[in-house]
């Protein structure tokens, strides 16, 4: 089945930083999905990216699909300490399991 | 609405006891997968079911069961436990589609 890896597995940034996480694909996604995780909560759902190329912004959070549908990325831009948890990427197609991968996990001091 | 729910939410059982855990979905959502949080593995899917049935299954073993109800209620099984099952089990709801999921807040089951 299709797999998504992600990197990289830990970041850790100093509050104002910038912070990058990219999602990988051996083969073409009909989208992407990215999820975020506190520490001690459960994952909570960011957003979807269905079309290739395409860019879409969360406030401080900016996601990007690749051209060719392999790839995607998750920026934030100057972190805050509320930024801290675990980034998962996953993909599936309608009637397939959802695969997350590892994630990124991020940590943010001040 | 409501968001997903799971119970119990902490569990503690001994070696070669079995358990059986519960999720209630958000109304109208006819699609609930199981899966196993540890700090080592991640995120491991366990099984799906969607309208009463099981419509994909991850890698576990077969002492990992589940079942669906008419109600799109969810209850998921694991018999003779070992160590090694201590982990968050989540659970997740959706449509059915290929849309976004919502997770309940998660059971942790520690085995001693």
């Amino acid at each position: 089945g299709q797999q998504v890896m992600q990197i990289p597995q830990y970041q850790h940034v100093q509050e104002g930083e910038d912070f990058t996480t990219y999602c990988n694909s051996s083969t073409t996604l009909s989208n992407i999905q990215w999820y975020k995780q506190r520490p001690g909560g459960h994952p909570v759902f960011l957003i979807q990216l269905v079309k290739s190329g395409e860019v879409k912004k969360q406030k401080r959070l900016t996601f990007q699909f690749g051209e060719a549908k392999k790839n995607s990325s998750l920026h934030i831009t100057a972190t805050q300490t509320t930024d801290v948890g675990t980034y998962f990427c996953t993909a599936n197609q309608a009637g397939t399991a959802l695969i997350f991968g590892k994630g990124t996990t991020l940590s943010v001091s001040s | 609405k409501a968001g997903v729910t799971q119970t119990p939410r902490y569990l503690i059982k001994t070696r070669g006891q079995q358990v059986t855990l519960s999720c209630s979905p958000i109304s109208g959502h006819r699609s609930v997968s199981w899966y196993q949080q540890t700090p080592g593995q991640g995120l491991q899917f366990l099984f799906e079911y969607f309208s009463e049935t099981q419509r994909n299954k991850g890698n576990f073993p077969g002492r990992f069961s589940g079942r669906q109800f008419s109600n799109s209620r969810s209850e998921m099984n694991v018999s003779t436990l070992e160590l090694g099952d201590s982990a968050l089990y989540l659970c997740a709801s959706d449509t059915g589609g290929a849309g976004e999921q919502y997770f309940g807040p998660g059971t942790r089951l520690t085995v001693t």
